[in-house]
């Protein structure tokens, strides 16, 4: 069975643009959730996409939002970026039916995005 | 709020050594508990997933260990090999946060030949 995916692995954009990240489950997990990972602030919950729908979101400002389509894949989108987004930005997928939790969660391999 | 700490930031052992990893958390109220390896510039490996319900998990020469009513959790690597060198992670999910994990900073690990 293929792990999370995660496109592209390697990114360097300038102050100002916009981003787009990509993240496949795997097949059949129905949750995704993004995280920041910086060495100053370790990992910080982005947010979380449940059958197309943000359950869950963390204490980051609205030029990061993200969405989820009917497959499972997940995009997250950071728009007017600074220098303080450079980081790995993480994926993780897990088995979830509505109502139900406590499933193990499996991570991509991340992207690492630099601003310049 | 959920604090995460893990205990030492950073560990260095010779080859062969058993040794242990902590993580303590300030809320008992967790659905589950969840110790990940990273290699550097990586992604994060699933190592154990213990949940509230169990005391511990056992994965080859791993086990975890999970007490609620202290708010600790341990990590033990049996005869440690230079492969093992990594950062550790442990993760909480509260029963209330959908798949929201709660990391703590992470103890780095290096074993020495």
């Amino acid at each position: 069975k293929a792990g999370v995916t995660q496109t592209p692995r390697y990114l360097i954009k300038t102050r100002g643009q916009q981003v787009t990240l990509s993240c496949s489950p795997i097949s059949g997990h129905r949750s995704v959730s993004w995280y920041q990972q910086t060495p100053g602030q370790g990992l910080q919950f982005l947010f979380e996409y449940f059958s197309e729908t943000q359950r869950n979101k963390g204490n980051f400002p609205g030029r990061f939002s993200g969405r989820q389509f009917s497959n499972s894949r997940s995009e997250m989108n950071v728009s007017t970026l600074e220098l303080g987004d450079s980081a790995l930005y993480l994926c993780a997928s897990s088995l979830q039916y509505r109502d139900s939790m406590g499933y193990e969660q499996y991570f991509g391999p991340g992207t690492r995005l630099t601003v310049t | 709020k959920q604090e995460v700490t893990q205990i030492p930031a950073a560990l260095s052992v010779p080859e062969g050594e058993n040794l242990v990893l902590n993580c303590s958390f300030t809320d008992s109220a967790i659905y589950n508990l969840q110790w990940f390896r990273q290699d550097p510039g990586k992604g994060l490996t699933s190592l154990l997933l213990i949940q509230s319900s169990q005391r511990e998990q056992t994965s080859g020469r791993l086990n975890a260990s999970l007490d609620k009513s202290s708010g600790r959790s341990t990590l033990y690597i049996a005869a440690s090999q230079p492969g093992d060198s990594a950062t550790y992670l442990c993760a909480l999910l509260r029963g209330t946060s959908g798949s929201r994990l709660t990391f703590g900073e992470g103890t780095q690990l290096t074993v020495n030949p």
